[in-house]
């Protein structure tokens, strides 16, 4: 089974620091992706990041970056100098023929 | 350039209605998956559509349908509604049936009471 779990439910930051986000998952599958995604409370799904599994360089965008340790199946995101409009739940995702996402971590940015 | 478009926004239904809802893929994307939400969750797959056949499908039952249309737009049906049923039903489109870059519209609200 694949699976994918998001360990901290809630986590907070203040404006202008960093904070980091953890996922594990679970596949028997060698090709995959691994995303991070975005749901303000417009609800709609925004991609925020993507990674594959094939690469070992860790993907970065703008503020974003992750930390992808493939033998520990750990697939963390790391936003650097937070804003406000970074509050949001964000939704780690394993990506093999579906995406399967985790339960979110729901990130809070205080002034 | 409109992106995908779900439609209604809200909807509310009894148990053991029928529902119906609405996807338009993002202009140039062939394929549309459908993605159920419930609260305090993350989204679970519930099938995908490409050249209008069903081509994936989650561990949903058979009173989850679907369908496909030649302009790619995509309907959701559920029958005989359940309470368990209500929840954030989103859709998302992809060029090819591949996850790599799917698009996700801001999703139906449905309440079944």
């Amino acid at each position: 089974a694949q699976t994918v779990t998001q360990s901290q439910p809630e986590m907070s930051v203040q404006e202008a620091e960093t904070v980091t986000l953890s996922c594990t998952y679970d596949t028997s599958e060698s090709d995959y992706y691994l995303f991070w995604y975005k749901q303000p409370p417009s609800r709609q799904m925004i991609l925020v990041i993507r990674q594959e599994a094939y690469k070992q360089q860790n993907a970065t965008e703008n503020r974003f970056s992750v930390n992808f340790q493939k033998a520990a199946k750990s697939f963390s995101l790391k936003i650097s100098d937070s804003q406000l409009g970074d509050a949001a739940m964000y939704f780690c995702a394993l990506g093999t023929d579906k995406l399967i996402f985790g339960t979110g971590t729901r990130l809070q940015v205080f002034p | 350039d409109a992106g995908v478009t779900q439609s209604p926004t809200h909807l509310i239904k009894t148990r053991g209605q029928q529902v119906t809802l609405r996807c338009s893929p993002k202009s140039g994307h062939d394929t549309v998956s459908w993605y159920q939400q419930a609260l305090g969750q993350g989204p679970q797959f519930i099938f995908q559509y490409y050249e209008e056949e069903e081509r994936q499908r989650g561990n949903f039952p058979d009173r989850f349908s679907g369908h496909q249309f030649p302009n790619y737009s995509s309907e959701l049906n559920v029958n005989a509604l359940l309470l368990g049923d209500s929840a954030l039903y989103l859709c998302a489109s992809s060029l090819g049936t591949g996850v790599y870059e799917q698009y996700f519209g801001p999703g139906t609200r449905l309440t079944v009471t």
